[in-house]
């Protein structure tokens, strides 16, 4: 498995870009790189998905360099609702019952 | 809404009492899931089911027992639990048994605490 690691912790200001980076130094050939949203006392949402390059939705952008050993999502002119846990997944398609959320990252917006 | 329900979404519990959570998708998925999650803790997967069928059971105590009658509906059955035991108890479900390219949706959890 894909370990990740990313920041605990991250402070922003509304309207801001907010850059969050998760490493996944042992990433497998088939390995997928998805990102969840997890608001209080509610289940995780997915945000975005990709494999290499750039991929790009109404949400956010994520950046895969070519060595893919890590991933920066990218969330656009952050709001207060954006205040959430972030957590970046590796996984693969060929893998059962083993996606691992780990701590995430806690991203406070503030005004 | 992602059309995953759970019910309840709180529950409280003695030790010794018997309850049972539910778990209703309404996306025909053929893959269901149940997490935990504990204060300051990352989500726990517990049981996977695809196809109605178990896959997964990530060492979890025999105090919590899984049902899935079929593949709209799981249940996670609770009985002796712990006070340890408390904690948001997540459902999710995806198109296919859990993998990596496959967006998994989750409900709004039950809010568990255990006497």
């Amino acid at each position: 498995l894909a370990k990740t690691t990313q920041p605990i912790s991250m402070d922003s200001y509304e309207g801001q870009e907010v850059n969050i980076t998760c490493s996944h130094n042992n990433i497998a050939t088939n390995d997928y790189i998805t990102w969840y949203q997890q608001f209080p006392s509610q289940g995780p949402r997915f945000i975005i998905q990709g494999y290499k390059t750039k991929v790009t939705n109404e949400v956010a952008s994520l950046f895969i360099p070519a060595d893919r050993k890590s991933s920066t999502l990218s969330l656009p002119r952050v709001s207060l609702s954006d205040t959430a846990v972030y957590y970046c997944l590796v996984g693969t398609s060929s893998n059962t019952g083993k996606l691992i959320f780990g701590q995430g990252t806690t991203l406070q917006v503030k005004p | 809404e992602t059309g995953v329900t759970q019910t309840p979404r709180h529950l409280v519990m003695g030790m010794t009492n018997k309850k049972s959570l539910k778990c209703e998708q309404h996306l025909g998925h053929n893959a269901m899931y149940w997490y935990k999650q504990s204060a300051k803790k990352p989500l726990e997967l517990m049981f996977v089911y695809s196809l109605e069928e178990r896959v997964e059971n990530n060492s979890v105590p025999s105090r919590f027992s899984p049902e899935c009658p079929n593949s709209s509906h799981l249940f996670l059955h609770l009985h002796t639990l712990q006070p340890e035991d408390s904690a948001l108890y997540l459902c999710a479900s995806s198109q296919e048994e859990l993998a990596g390219n496959n967006e998994q949706f989750f409900g709004p959890g039950t809010r568990l605490t255990v006497l």
